[in-house]
């Protein structure tokens, strides 16, 4: 079984949707959680970030986790074109060296 | 403006050919780090650098082996290129306060995609 599992997609959806992209972790010990997010052609960027279960707003962007059920999402409220990239989620210990990642889920968002 | 820079944005070799690919950063981070990126797979770490000198294996590092002599300097090595390390390259760093512990945020660079024939 796969550290994280996401689903590679891919999402298409008409601009102004709400999209919600999720992922499942297997190991509780991960206390950090992000989303980054990457255009073609460029490295990840980091998104969005958090330690905690429940939600964390930034602009149009909100990630939520679940600790008890080992669930990741990040919803995207009035989608853009300038949305469309693949989303990557990720996981981590504090204090510790390693990411693990999961596959991306790439999202279409069109005009 | 931060930054992480990858020499190679593409390569082509051929099986066999001894491969380098370079990253530098500016930021004067202690952690950097060598993932490989295939549909489906997601990135899946190589290789990573604590401090100069310093090395640990990641999850995949069949093939591959790492130089860091410089605190901004990490060098991915192929020694023998074969067709199935085709594939984008990314290299990352992060600011850590001692051996392995890291702020959590990775900065990239825009990838190195090889092609081996």
């Amino acid at each position: 079984q796969k550290e994280v599992e996401q689903d590679p997609g891919p999402l298409s959806v008409p601009e102004g949707a709400i999209v919600s992209l999720n992922c499942t972790y297997s190991n509780s010990a991960f206390q950090y959680f992000m989303w980054y997010r990457q255009y073609s052609r460029k490295g990840p960027e980091l998104l969005m970030y958090t330690y905690s279960s429940g939600n964390k707003e930034d602009g149009r962007f909100t990630a939520q986790v679940d600790k008890s059920s080992k669930y990741i999402s990040l919803f995207i409220r009035d989608s853009q074109p300038s949305d469309s990239a693949t989303y990557l989620c990720a996981i981590a210990t504090l204090g510790g060296f390693k990411t693990i990642f999961g596959a991306g889920t790439r999202l279409f968002v069109k005009a | 403006d931060v930054k992480v820079t990858q020499s190679s944005r593409y390569l082509v070799k051929r099986t066999g050919e001894k491969v380098f690919l370079e990253c530098v950063q500016d930021m004067d981070h202690e952690n950097m780090f060598w993932y490989r990126q295939d549909p489906g797979l997601g990135l899946r770490l190589i290789y990573f650098s604590y401090d100069v000198k310093m090395k640990e294996k990641g999850d995949i590092p069949e093939g591959y082996s790492v130089s860091r002599e410089k605190k901004e300097r990490f060098s991915l090595i192929l020694e023998s290129a074969s067709t199935n390390q085709t594939s984008m390259y990314l290299c990352a760093s992060t600011a850590g306060t001692s051996k392995g512990t890291n702020t959590g945020e990775l900065f990239f660079g825009e990838g190195s995609r090889l092609t081996v024939l």
